[in-house]
């Protein structure tokens, strides 16, 4: 595998579940980054690991709860969505403090909550 | 605020010229990107520019202004595969990537 890989690509639950959802970077990089993508809005970022710390969380409600293992390994993991929360689930890597930091994407996973 | 401007939608002839610009207004400028989306895809990154003047890349050109906060991607020789959205985002004094809202670019035969 190569890039940044995220499972499940779709999922669909309901408001009572829970799941999780995976990003896996496979670049060596050292930051994470976990984005919410809504139809014709600017991409929201949600969450920030750099060097397994979390160093960001934009005002995001407490339905969503990350996990960054390692440097390699980052999960999102929901509970009691609400319909709203539908939307592309972008994960992102990027080298931290490094010449550019430009941040390479996986594929998303497509939520609908019901 | 923070905010970064760009059309929501545009449409071009296959063979032909795209001039797409992206506006800003960021609290301090740490450089300027652009990405690629197609439907349902991953964003893929094409350019960055942090200082002015025009990055070329094949068929892919981005330019930046500090001065005027503006820059503009332009896409020469178009191919059906160009149709996509292209994503412009500006890295702020905080390092925080502020995101516009993406321009839907059309390519007709």
């Amino acid at each position: 595998e190569t890039g940044v890989t995220q499972t499940p690509r779709h999922l669909v639950m309901g408001m009572t579940n829970k799941k999780s959802l995976k990003c896996e970077q496979h670049l060596g990089h050292n930051a994470m980054y976990w984005y919410k993508q809504s139809a014709k809005k600017p991409l929201e970022l949600m969450f920030v690991y750099s060097l397994e710390e979390r160093v960001e969380n934009n005002s995001v409600p407490s339905r969503f709860s990350p996990e960054c293992p390692n440097s390699s390994h980052l999960f999102l993991h929901l509970h009691t969505l609400q319909p709203e929360d539908s939307a592309l689930y972008l994960c992102a890597s990027s080298q931290a403090r490094g010449d550019q930091e430009t941040q390479y994407f996986g594929p998303g996973t497509r939520l609908l909550v019901l | 605020g923070q905010n970064i401007d760009q059309p929501t939608e545009m449409t071009a002839t296959e063979g032909a010229i795209v001039q797409i610009n992206c506006t800003y207004q960021t609290s301090g400028f740490n450089g300027l990107f652009w990405y690629q989306q197609h439907a349902g895809e991953a964003p893929t990154f094409l350019s960055y520019n942090v200082l002015d003047g025009l990055e070329e890349k094949g068929r892919f050109s981005s330019f930046l202004s500090r001065s005027k906060g503006y820059s503009y991607l332009l896409l020469k020789e178009l191919q059906m595969k160009d149709s996509a959205s292209y994503l412009c985002a500006v890295r702020d004094s905080n390092y925080q990537l502020i995101w516009g809202a993406g321009t839907k670019l059309i390519i007709k035969p």
